[in-house]
């Protein structure tokens, strides 16, 4: 099946601060997301990329399918955005059947 | 988008007992998705469930542990059963709307 790399595993910033999530994967896709988990375990959409730039405030997304890989930008980093961020893809043949990442555990400190 | 409504949001159980999740979407669906999160890991897809079929199951999940119904189109259980420790998890079920797939809030399991 098809494998999800995230990168780096873990980060630690300071508020304020900016930042750069990667996501590799190893087959052509259908769908990719990324996701936040909040400290009580839900999962919050941030973006459906599967190709393209996407903005939504201090955050933006950029796939770039025919290489394989997308990166989720943090900017201006808060408190709030500490976390864990999981990026997901659907495969060519899978159907709706999400495959994650590792995610990366965000950390920002005041 | 849909919204799910998951239940319950959090339990702690005896090993040996057996604990149902439902699911409820706000719009018909085709297929839902039950996924795990064991602690520290990331999530991995349990089983497939359609309306009117047996639901298909992944790798290492099988049935008479995680028994699925689906009645309709619109709702979906989830069950664990003869719990152990290690079924101690998150399990969270989702759906896919026109294109993006999404989330229930989750069911944190604690197994005593």
């Amino acid at each position: 099946g098809i494998q999800v790399e995230q990168s780096p595993p873990d980060l630690i910033l300071q508020e304020g601060a900016n930042s750069t999530l990667r996501c590799n994967f190893s087959d052509s896709v259908n769908n990719l997301q990324w996701f936040h988990q909040n400290p009580w375990g839900q999962l919050i959409n941030l973006f459906y990329i599967p190709s393209g730039t996407k903005q939504n405030g201090r955050l933006s997304a950029t796939t770039v399918a025919t290489e394989r890989y997308s990166l989720l930008y943090i900017s201006s980093s808060q408190t709030t955005d500490s976390g864990v961020y999981f990026c997901a893809v659907v495969g060519g043949t899978s159907y709706g059947k999400l495959t994650f990442g590792q995610g990366t555990i965000l950390t920002v400190h005041p | 988008s849909a919204v799910i409504s998951q239940k319950p949001s959090r339990d702690i159980c005896q090993r040996g007992t057996s604990l149902t999740i439902q699911c409820q979407v706000d719009s018909q669906v085709t297929m839902m998705f039950w996924y795990r999160q064991q602690p520290g890991q990331s999530l991995t897809l349990i089983a497939t469930a359609n309306q009117g079929s047996e639901a298909t199951y992944e790798s290492g999940f099988v049935i008479d542990k995680f028994p699925i119904s689906r009645p309709n189109l619109t709702f979906s259980t989830l069950t664990v059963s003869n719990m152990s420790p290690e079924d101690s998890s998150i399990y969270l079920c989702s759906v896919e709307g026109a294109s993006e797939a999404f989330f229930g809030q989750g069911t944190r399991l604690t197994v005593v």
